[in-house]
């Protein structure tokens, strides 16, 4: 079994759709959650960075960690055609984000 | 800021030939690592580095050396290239330390390998 589980899609939304993106994880050490974006032949981006149990926003995405239930997920308010991309969830023991530990990354795509 | 750059962008090689990924960032970030990317398995660590002159073994390390001699540039050996090596191979790094607070991995464009 994975240390870190996440539906690889593919998830296709028409625009403007609510999205959630989820992962699940088996590790209950793991300390610092982030959710990476990936265009196609692109390196990954970091989205967003969290630390603890709770929810985080930033502009139209929201990241939502739940350590007692090891789950973690990305919501994608307005969803627009430009967020159609790979999205990676990774997880760290240590701040900083060293020695990530990633999940599958869902492929999504929205639909004009 | 180039930020984390990686040459080459893509490189056939055949099974058994040697080569060497270059990896280099200009940020002064002391964390250094290499992942691979493989279809339906993420990224994997493969080597990291927590500073020049320190390095250690990843998830996947077998088949791959490193070294880091400066804090810029990170570079990854394959010492007998393999089918099974066949992989898009990103290079990563960031901040350590008090700085490494709410940031995370920046990483480079990527390099494409084929293994025949």
């Amino acid at each position: 079994q994975k240390e870190v589980e996440q539906d690889p899609g593919p998830l296709s939304v028409p625009e403007g759709a609510i999205v959630s993106l989820n992962c699940t994880y088996s590790n209950s050490a793991f300390q610092y959650f982030m959710w990476y974006r990936q265009y196609s032949r692109k390196g990954p981006e970091l989205l967003m960075y969290t630390y603890s149990s709770g929810n985080k926003e930033d502009g139209r995405f929201t990241a939502q960690v739940d350590k007692s239930s090891k789950y973690i997920s990305l919501f994608i308010r307005d969803s627009q055609p430009s967020d159609s991309a790979t999205y990676l969830c990774a997880m760290s023991l240590k701040r900083g984000a060293q020695k990530l530990v990633f999940g599958q990354g869902t492929r999504l795509t929205i639909n004009p | 800021n180039a930020g984390v750059t990686q040459t080459p962008k893509f490189q056939v090689l055949k099974t058994g030939q040697s080569m060497t990924l270059q990896c280099a960032q200009d940020m002064n970030h002391e964390y250094m690592s290499w992942y691979r990317q493989d279809p339906g398995m993420g990224l994997r660590l493969i080597h990291y580095s927590v500073g020049a002159g320190i390095t250690d073994q990843g998830e996947v390390p077998n088949g791959y050396n490193v070294s880091r001699s400066t804090t810029e540039d990170f570079p990854l050996r394959l010492l007998s290239a393999a089918p099974s090596q066949t992989s898009v191979y990103f290079c990563a790094s960031s901040y350590s330390g008090s700085l490494a607070t709410h940031s995370g991995q920046y990483f480079g464009p990527g390099t494409r390998l084929t293994v025949t």
